[in-house]
C-alpha cells in the first residue's frame, strides 16, 4: 500500500532564516507530488506541482521553491521566511489516471516568529 | 475565479442526528468531486469522491451531486461525536481527470453526545 511521509512534524523558525521541508512517496511509481498550505482560517492553498521529476509548476508566485530530485521525493524550500510563510503545510499524491485522487501526507505545521 | 462554496458552520447536530454538509461550485465543467474530513491539527483524509449525477453511498456517508444546480452535499447518518471535523469540499478544476483541486474552506461540524 501507499505510504506519505513528511518531516518535520513542527518546526518554529525565525524570520529570514531558510526552509527546507521534505516529502516522501512509498508504495507507487511515477506519483504527482503536491505542495498545499493552509494558514489560520484559510482554505488550503496549492502552492506546487510535479508530474514528474524536474517538472515543477507553480501555482502562486512567493517566496518559495518546490524541487523534485527524485521520482518521489518532493522538497520544499525558501531562502527567507517571512511572518506570512506561517501554516500547515501539507504534501499530497495521486496517480494520474481517471480519478486522479490526492491523498495527503501528515503535514508539517511552520510557525515563523 | 474558479470558487468552491461552503458554509463555515459550526454546524452542531445531537448524537444519532444527520447532518448534512453542503457545497457550490463556480466552474460548470467541472467533472469529479470529493469530500475531505480534516480532524483539527491533523490533515484531510479522504472520505468519498463522486463523478456522477445522483447519490453515491458508503456505510454511514452518502455523497449527493446535481451537477445542474451545481452543488454537491454530504450526508452522515447517525452522526458519532467522533464524526466532529471540519469538512472539505473539493472540486476538480476543468474537464475530465487533469486540473487541479479547487478547496472549500470547510465546515466544521460539532456532534453532541
Amino acid at each position: 500500500s501507499q505510504t506519505i511521509h513528511q518531516w518535520p512534524a513542527t518546526l518554529v523558525q525565525p524570520v529570514g532564516s531558510p526552509l527546507s521541508l521534505e516529502c516522501t512517496v512509498e508504495g507507487t511509481s511515477n506519483p504527482n507530488l503536491y505542495w498545499y498550505r493552509q494558514a489560520a482560517g484559510r482554505g488550503l492553498q496549492l502552492l506546487f506541482y510535479s508530474i514528474g521529476i524536474g517538472q515543477i509548476s507553480s501555482e502562486v508566485p512567493q517566496n518559495l521553491s518546490a524541487s523534485r530530485p527524485q521520482d518521489r521525493q518532493f522538497i520544499l524550500s525558501s531562502k527567507k521566511l517571512l511572518l506570512s510563510d506561517s501554516g500547515f503545510y501539507l504534501c499530497a499524491w495521486s496517480v494520474m489516471g481517471l480519478t486522479d485522487t490526492q491523498y495527503f501526507g501528515p503535514g508539517t505545521r511552520l510557525t515563523v516568529l | 475565479q474558479k470558487e468552491v462554496e461552503q458554509n463555515s458552520g459550526p454546524l452542531s447536530v445531537p448524537e444519532g442526528a444527520i447532518a448534512s454538509l453542503n457545497c457550490t461550485y463556480s466552474d460548470r465543467v467541472s467533472q469529479s468531486f470529493f469530500w475531505y474530513r480534516q480532524y483539527s491539527g491533523k490533515s484531510p483524509e479522504l472520505i468519498m469522491s463522486i463523478y456522477s449525477n445522483g447519490d453515491k453511498e458508503d456505510g454511514r456517508f452518502t455523497a449527493q451531486l446535481n451537477k445542474a444546480s451545481q452543488y454537491v452535499s454530504l450526508l452522515i447518518r447517525d452522526s458519532q461525536p467522533s464524526d466532529s471535523a471540519t469538512y472539505l469540499c473539493a472540486v476538480r478544476a476543468g474537464e475530465g481527470s487533469q486540473g487541479n483541486l479547487i478547496f472549500g474552506k470547510g465546515t466544521k461540524l460539532s456532534v453532541k453526545p
